[in-house]
């Protein structure tokens, strides 16, 4: 089983509706962050948490909310969902590093594609 | 503010090439980490290096090579004799000490097409 499982893989939704992108980990890292890939934009950073009661912004979180429900859980919303928040998300993880502290490595679930018609 | 400049958008290469993704960086932490992940056609993102920046030396990993230098804020990858299974999308990363390496910021990435 992955260390960090994105739920759904795939989802094709309608303009308007909401959706959630689920995340959880088993690697017990204290950080998780969600990031979005367009082609040809790399992946760019939405949101990230370094613990339940710690959520920031990044660099594009409009039309974006998310929740940190436990250690082990990140979950992004799109509370009424437009097409040009059609990507590929992902969900990653990250955590001090074995003799090297923090390095800001970064552990990637498998994605998740949303569409949005 | 930090940025990762990959100018490559694509690159097109017949299997035995030898092929460099090029890295430019720029970060005012005099302490940071670089990156490389592969995204390969089934979209998931592998971790392929790491490096800290008081290491210089380049690094080797069977037909992978990593050169960074400081002095031109690069940190290039090279692929020697190419295969059609190193056709993927690749990512140069960075994070900084003075954000305490709390994100990565990353280029835009490199498509990479090995031909038979």
């Amino acid at each position: 089983d992955a260390d960090v499982t994105q739920t759904p893989r795939n989802r094709i939704t309608k303009t308007g509706k909401r959706i959630m992108l689920e995340c959880s980990q088993t690697k017990g890292h204290d950080r998780m962050y969600w990031y979005r890939q367009d082609p040809g934009l790399g992946l760019r950073l939405i949101y990230y948490s370094f613990d339940v009661k710690d959520i920031n912004k990044g660099e594009i979180s409009d039309g974006y909310s998310v929740s940190r429900q436990a250690q082990a859980k990140f979950s992004l919303s799109l509370e009424s969902a437009i097409p040009n928040q059609t990507a590929l998300y992902f969900c990653a993880t990250s955590d001090l590093q074995k003799g090297q502290g923090r390095t800001g490595e970064l552990f990637f679930g498998e994605g998740s594609r949303l569409t949005v018609l | 503010a930090q940025k990762v400049t990959q100018a490559q958008t694509e690159i097109s290469v017949v299997e035995k090439e030898d092929v460099t993704l090029d890295c430019v960086y720029e970060t005012r932490d005099t302490t940071y980490y670089l990156f490389w992940y592969k995204q390969p056609p089934s979209g998931e993102l592998v971790f392929l290096i790491r490096r800290n920046s008081f290491d210089e030396q380049n690094e080797i990993s069977g037909r992978y090579s990593w050169n960074f230098q400081k002095s031109t804020s690069s940190f290039n990858f090279t692929i020697t004799a190419s295969q059609v299974v190193d056709s993927a999308v690749y990512f140069c990363a960075l994070s900084g000490m003075n954000s305490g390496y709390s994100t990565l910021t990353f280029g835009k990435g490199t498509m990479l097409l090995v031909s038979p």
